[in-house]
């Protein structure tokens, strides 16, 4: 079983739509979580960190549910400009490295 | 703030070269700095941890012979590949983390090609 697995898509939505992702993750030892965006040929940037009370940070929300071992994330009224891959992040210590584990990514693509 | 610049951001080299990338974090002090390889429609994979003024711990298939890091310093981390082969061709990418959080920040990336 992958460490972190995702819907690797395409979502093709059309813009002011909501999109939800979700991530799977294996393990239960985990301590942080957070999404990533990454567009075409560029670093992965922190959208947001993961909290387990959910947190939002104006369109965007993301909840965390630890016995389920899943996290989501909720874009609400999408813009072109979101589209991009959505990395699901897991933070997963191993002999003291703090190493992150990423997933493979979902593409979402905004239509006009 | 929490800016991180790596160089070379692209190099072509030829078979059985090797290739220096640097890694720095520019305002502020890294005291782990992580260098993952990304290739095509794959996701992240993290190669190796690197402490400040410590060997770096490398993850499992990782050749720490072929894959060389040097973390002289608390704001610059080198990874050198050695005798370089097409299969190495891909996108290394490093992040740093002042230690504070779990939070890392990356690098803009290198892409390596190997003819």
């Amino acid at each position: 079983r992958k460490e972190v697995e995702q819907d690797p898509g395409p979502f093709n939505v059309p813009e002011g739509a909501t999109v939800a992702f979700n991530c799977t993750y294996s393990n239960s030892a985990s301590q942080s979580f957070f999404w990533y965006r990454q567009d075409c040929r560029k670093e992965p940037k922190l959208l947001m960190s993961v909290y387990s009370s959910g947190n939002e940070d104006g369109r965007f929300t993301a909840q965390l549910n630890r016995a389920s071992q899943y996290i989501s994330l909720l874009i609400r009224d999408s813009k072109l400009s979101d589209s991009a891959t959505y990395l699901c992040v897991v933070n997963s210590r191993r002999g003291g490295a703090d190493g992150l584990t990423f997933g493979k990514g979902t593409h979402l693509i905004i239509q006009p | 703030g929490a800016v991180v610049s790596q160089h070379p951001s692209r190099v072509i080299c030829k078979s059985g070269t090797s290739v220096k990338i640097e890694c720095r974090s520019l305002d502020f002090q890294a005291t782990t700095m992580f260098w993952y390889r990304q290739f095509p429609k794959q996701s992240l994979m993290l190669m190796a941890t690197s402490n400040e003024g410590s060997k770096a711990t490398y993850e499992q298939g990782v050749e720490k012979d072929k894959f060389l890091i040097n973390h002289a310093s608390l704001t610059l981390s080198t990874l050198t590949v050695t005798s370089a082969h097409p299969e190495d061709s891909s996108f290394y990418i490093c992040s740093a983390s002042s230690g504070f959080s779990y939070e890392q920040y990356f690098g803009p990336g290198t892409r390596l090609t190997v003819t």
